[in-house]
């Protein structure tokens, strides 16, 4: 099973806070990933980072930041949450090459009041 | 670009009898492909992944897809359904630059007793 941890699994929060959604991965892994997933559709990339300092913006518009400070860390930031944001947020990471498969952690299901 | 279509969005057996979600592809270099599998309120697990060696690729709990270049096809079967595989699966597929993963809108599998 892949090493990838997410926390927290569940969370429900009130419109306007700020939240911070924390995935890591102890496989050295340089590529990281972030998808939106609501129920019963399919995932939708929204961020992405190919190593420290790296991140870029995927195919769906999201206002959430994510930072790379450490490989193995890869968080989620939503400054001021809203009901829109409701949804489950999965982290994936791979290796850089070669053997590229991506490995995802539990995901995190958001509620937002 | 590539995309993924996977056929049915919902798929009913019976335990015991044999499992078969279908997923047609679109890519415009040699893709790579992937079956995950995600079970309710769980992460995305890999089933199993085609990466241009053998057509016929075998995967984890009894699952095995077959490549079709001819037909742009990436079916998923299973011999004999087990009720432990109940769930969500995701056909997705993968162009050069390997961050790029594409991913079906998924078929749910029903398994009845």
């Amino acid at each position: 099973e892949a090493d990838i941890y997410q926390t927290p699994r569940y969370l429900v929060i009130g419109t306007g806070k700020k939240i911070t959604l924390e995935c890591s991965q102890t496989m050295g892994h340089d590529k990281m990933y972030w998808y939106q997933q609501d129920p019963g559709m399919e995932l939708h990339l929204i961020h992405y980072s190919y190593g420290v300092n790296s991140t870029e913006k995927g195919d769906l518009s999201s206002e959430s930041t994510v930072s790379r400070i450490r490989t193995e860390h890869f968080p989620l930031t939503l400054e001021s949450a809203r009901p829109s944001h409701t949804s489950q947020y999965l982290c994936a990471s791979s290796r850089t090459g070669g053997e590229y498969t991506q490995y995802f952690g539990p995901g995190t299901r958001l509620t937002v009041l | 670009a590539q995309s993924v279509t996977q056929l049915d969005s919902h798929v009913s057996v019976s335990e015991g009898t044999p499992v078969l979600l279908r997923c047609n592809y679109s890519s415009s270099y040699s893709p790579s492909l992937f079956w995950y599998v995600q079970h309710p309120n769980k992460g995305l697990q890999l089933l199993l992944k085609y990466t241009s060696a053998a057509t016929l690729v075998k995967g984890i709990n009894g699952f095995e897809a077959e490549f079709k270049k001819s037909e742009t096809s990436f079916h998923l079967t299973k011999p004999s359904a087990h009720m432990s595989d109940a769930a969500e699966y995701f056909c997705v597929v993968s162009d050069v630059g390997y961050n790029d993963m594409r991913f079906g809108a998924g078929t749910r599998l029903t398994v009845k007793p």
